[in-house]
């Protein structure tokens, strides 16, 4: 139990629904992160929130929408996914601020994503 | 982001220690060395990390050469726990918001025979 949960753990959805992936962090950081990590890949930095703020956004396409509406929660809205985004979606947490506390991040279990 | 080499593999025995290395002969002075383990099925974990000066922790020892262009991860004994895929990662903490940022490779996938 890391204090990171995320819900659903397993997702399947097609085309053209609308999901939600939901983290939520019980540390008291500041600074959460969506990782998408696919087969055979190594994990990809999505999304950063640092005091609710986006502060990094890796170059992902319009279908995946973040929300941070607080400091310990972070979602991930999905539309019109394509089956190419079947993959484990992570979502990490860690002192915000960029001092030494923000070195270690904190990982949820991830939720296994199948686009149909 | 510097980048770093790990072998793509390795195995050990359990109860014995293991050294896991990883080069990075572009590192900057700035840069923090870190290293994350993710065993099956679940997210990464933190291990440890440093800069100069090697490091201790419940779960791992740290040492980094002199000239910082490599480190090397000690699990003192291995455990069958410990099978998992350790990722060694440069994290820059100059500048701005790319302080968050963990560039994660292939790291190295390790096995603990019983």
């Amino acid at each position: 139990e890391t204090g990171v949960t995320q819900t659903p753990r397993h997702l399947v959805m097609g085309m053209t629904n609308k999901k939600s992936l939901k983290c939520e962090q019980h540390l008291g950081h500041n600074a959460m992160y969506w990782y998408k990590q696919s087969a055979k890949k190594p994990l990809e930095l999505m999304f950063v929130y640092n005091f609710k703020e986006q502060t990094e956004n890796n170059s992902v396409p319009s279908r995946f929408s973040p929300e941070c509406p607080n400091s310990s929660h972070l979602f991930l809205h999905l539309h019109t996914l394509q089956p190419e985004d079947s993959a484990l979606y992570l979502c990490a947490s860690s002192q915000g601020g960029g001092g030494p506390l923000s070195y270690e991040q904190y990982f949820g279990p991830g939720t296994r994503l199948t686009v149909t | 982001d510097a980048k770093t080499t790990q072998p793509n593999s390795m195995e050990s025995n359990e109860e014995e220690p293991v050294h896991l290395p990883c080069n990075h002969s572009t590192i900057s002075g700035t840069d923090y060395i870190h290293w994350y383990r993710q065993l099956p099925s679940q997210g990464p974990e933190y291990v440890i990390h440093g800069l100069t000066s090697n490091v201790n922790n419940r779960m791992a020892s740290l040492a980094i050469a002199e000239d910082r262009k490599s480190s090397t991860l000690i699990l003192h004994r291995a455990t069958l726990r410990d099978a998992a895929v350790y990722y060694c990662i440069l994290r820059d903490v100059a500048g701005g918001g790319s302080n968050y940022k963990l560039t994660f490779g292939k790291g190295t996938l390790l096995t603990v025979n019983p």
